[in-house]
């Protein structure tokens, strides 16, 4: 069945440096793929998607490509903020209602 | 109006206790969905509604119990409920479609303490 395997975390950082969070999925065809973040005590948000191959999602300074050859989605962003301090999830879905979600890698920024 | 609005947003309440939880959505959304997540963990599917009509039921326990009473409401009635069950409580809507790119909004949850 689909599913989703994130890089587990957690994963610390200086304010400035370059992130890379790893997302893998598992799927036939081509499901569209998704990282939403999570604040502390509040709902995800959507940050990016694609939704074919080759696809470039791009929000906030953050970036990920969706790789077929790879089924790949990984997530990076040049130069990271304390505001951006918070669990990333990558997520899949296809047709349907059906999203799959990873495990999430949580992100800690010190200035 | 691009939220999700779930009330209450902090709710204890006894093993004997009955509560709801309600979300509501003024996007036009067909599909509303309800959400477990456990801290440091992902969210897990309970509960899809498409056109008001329950569409997935991921074997829910009969506790929880959704309700859709309207394309804009979605409620969850709790009872007879676990310390297990404690847990951020969301929901979710989005467009209905085959396309596959929709995405999910997310309300900012409802945080529940069984005691």
């Amino acid at each position: 069945g689909d599913s989703v395997t994130q890089m587990e975390g957690p994963v610390t950082l200086s304010e400035e440096a370059f992130l890379t969070i790893n997302c893998t999925y598992t799927a036939t065809g081509y499901p569209s793929l998704f990282w939403y973040v999570q604040y502390p005590g509040e709902g995800l948000q959507l940050l990016l998607k694609a939704t074919k191959a080759d696809d470039k999602g791009s929000n906030k300074g953050f970036e990920a490509t969706y790789r077929k050859e790879t089924t790949s989605f990984h997530l990076e962003k040049g130069s990271v903020q304390v505001s951006d301090s918070a669990v990333y999830f990558c997520a899949l879905k296809h047709t349907g209602n059906q999203f799959y979600f990873g495990t999430g890698t949580s992100l800690t920024v010190i200035p | 109006d691009t939220e999700v609005t779930q009330t209450p947003k902090h709710l204890v309440m006894g093993m004997t206790n009955k509560k709801s939880l309600k979300c509501e959505q003024h996007m036009g959304h067909r599909a509303m969905y309800w959400y477990k997540q456990k801290a440091k963990k992902p969210p897990e599917l309970m509960f899809v509604y498409s056109y008001e009509k329950l569409s997935i039921n991921e074997s829910v326990p009969s506790r929880f119990s959704p309700e859709c009473p309207n394309s804009s409401l979605l409620n969850l009635h709790l009872h007879a409920l676990q310390p297990e069950d404690s847990a951020l409580y969301l929901c979710a809507s989005s467009q209905e479609g085959t396309g596959g790119g929709e995405k999910l909004f997310f309300g900012s949850g409802t945080q529940l303490s069984v005691l």
